[in-house]
């Protein structure tokens, strides 16, 4: 059973507008949610996170948003840039789970000139 | 940031024959490290957590006598496939947390092909 769903394998932006990658989870003992970028034959590197006493994160062109009731985060990027493609990791970390991540399945995100 | 290295970055293996994968943080001490595993388009799996000095803890459904884990010092962490298959064929991630949730630095990867 995947407890973290990225339910859109890949997405196109145009440059310049916003990038919104969705995920979501299943297991309400996840407190932490992070997102991290992924190119092809390297390994993640983390972006950004949020932990679920709060509702919104930000940094700098990525903003991070969790809907608890819902079970559901989000990534905004804005404005989206050509270096931004990639494959973008939503994971989650259980409460006391010592780091342990649960991934969902990746988003192919493509910013197109 | 702190930097973790993998060696090597890809190897070819015929089946049978045992690989091994070494795990690297280069500038901070990790007693624990995790090591995933990614086929093509899809998620990273977790398979087990490498603990410095003690036994490694492994997933449900991941053999620990195919998956053999190392954790000899606080910076190398080990994985040897052995009597490696086809199917064994993947790309192979380690991680190690430097504290908190955030703080955790992936390796570049292994690819694996087994033939």
């Amino acid at each position: 059973d995947q407890q973290v769903k990225q339910n859109s394998p890949s997405l196109s932006v145009q440059e310049g507008r916003i990038s919104i990658l969705n995920c979501d989870y299943t297991n309400s003992m996840f407190d932490y949610f992070l997102w991290y970028k992924k190119y092809p034959a390297e390994g993640p590197t983390f972006l950004i996170s949020i932990s679920s006493i709060k509702d919104k994160n930000e940094d700098g062109r990525f903003t991070v948003f969790l809907n608890k009731s819902a079970k559901h985060l989000s990534l905004h990027i804005v404005p989206s840039q050509p270096g931004d493609s990639a494959v973008y990791f939503c994971a989650a970390a259980p409460r006391g789970g010592a780091q342990k991540l649960v991934f969902g399945q990746g988003t192919r995100l493509t910013i197109n000139p | 940031g702190a930097v973790v290295s993998q060696h090597p970055s890809w190897v070819i293996c015929k089946s049978g024959t045992s690989v091994k994968i070494e795990c690297r943080s280069l500038d901070f001490q990790a007693t624990t490290m995790f090591w995933y595993r990614q086929f093509p388009k899809q998620s990273l799996m977790l398979m087990a957590t490498s603990n410095e000095g003690s036994k490694a803890t492994y997933e449900q459904g991941v053999e620990k006598d195919k998956f053999l884990i190392n954790h000899a010092s606080l910076t190398l962490s080990t994985l040897t496939v052995t009597s490696a298959h086809p199917e064994d064929s993947s790309f192979y991630i380690c991680s190690a947390p430097t504290g908190g949730h955030n703080e955790q630095f992936f390796g570049p990867g292994t690819r694996l092909t087994v033939l």
